[in-house]
């Protein structure tokens, strides 16, 4: 089962651009955070905002989180080429034996 | 921090064989591992949660008898595709959560299957 969406599906911007990647999910969480991954390759955990904080950053990634709206935004300011990447948020509830479900992904492109 | 692996990281098998992933906790204990699957440009998609010493809880339209879960100890959880078909070629990744602590779920790095 998946939680949420993300949107866009897709995006392509040019290097040093912002790129901000959205996510909906359905129920109550204890955290969310995002992952990236690169074609054919595994996950990357990226950062995680607990459901009692409104924001948070780390180096060029700003994460928010609206409970009220079940909702959540990446941003990656000055892009890289190196970003180009699938991006994921994950929903968490926290409890001993719930994984985290993923919404359907972002996939970014970053043109230099 | 913890660490999960995979083996094999790719492995191509024959329509009809079956095919072993195993899943290890490296420096934690694990009572819970997760699997899910993936395929091409698509999100992961769980399939199945795998508690130590007891029978794995599958997702809905996940059949049980194709996708055996065995997670005898606290640090190993294997997944078998048995009698592989085509259409099970996909990206197989497996998590964990650590025993009493926090439950963070750690990724391992996942297993291509390619059946022909």
């Amino acid at each position: 089962s998946q939680q949420g969406e993300e949107d866009p599906q897709a995006l392509s911007i040019q290097e040093g651009e912002n790129a901000t990647m959205n996510c909906s999910y359905k129920t109550s969480i204890n955290n969310l955070q995002w992952y990236r991954q690169n074609s054919g390759r595994g996950l990357v955990h990226l950062i995680l905002i607990r459901s009692n904080e409104r924001e948070k950053h780390s180096g060029r990634l700003r994460v928010t989180l609206d409970t009220s709206k079940k909702s959540s935004s990446l941003l990656i300011t000055a892009s890289r080429a190196a970003d180009t990447a699938s991006y994921f948020c994950a929903t968490d509830v926290s409890q001993a034996g719930t994984a985290l479900i993923f919404g359907k992904g972002t996939t970014l492109s970053v043109s230099s | 921090g913890a660490v999960v692996s995979q083996h094999p990281s790719r492995v191509i098998c024959k329509s009809g064989t079956s095919v072993k992933i195993e899943c290890r906790s490296l420096d934690f204990q694990a009572t819970t591992m997760f699997w899910y699957r993936q395929f091409p440009k698509q999100s992961l998609m769980l399939m199945a949660t795998s508690n130590e010493g007891s029978k794995a809880t599958y997702e809905q339209g996940v059949e049980k008898d194709k996708f055996l879960i065995n997670h005898a100890s606290l640090t190993l959880s294997t997944l078998t595709v048995t009698s592989a078909h085509p259409e099970d070629s996909s990206f197989y990744i497996c998590s964990a959560r650590e025993w009493g602590y926090s439950y963070e779920q750690y990724f391992g790095p996942g297993t291509r299957l390619t059946v022909t």
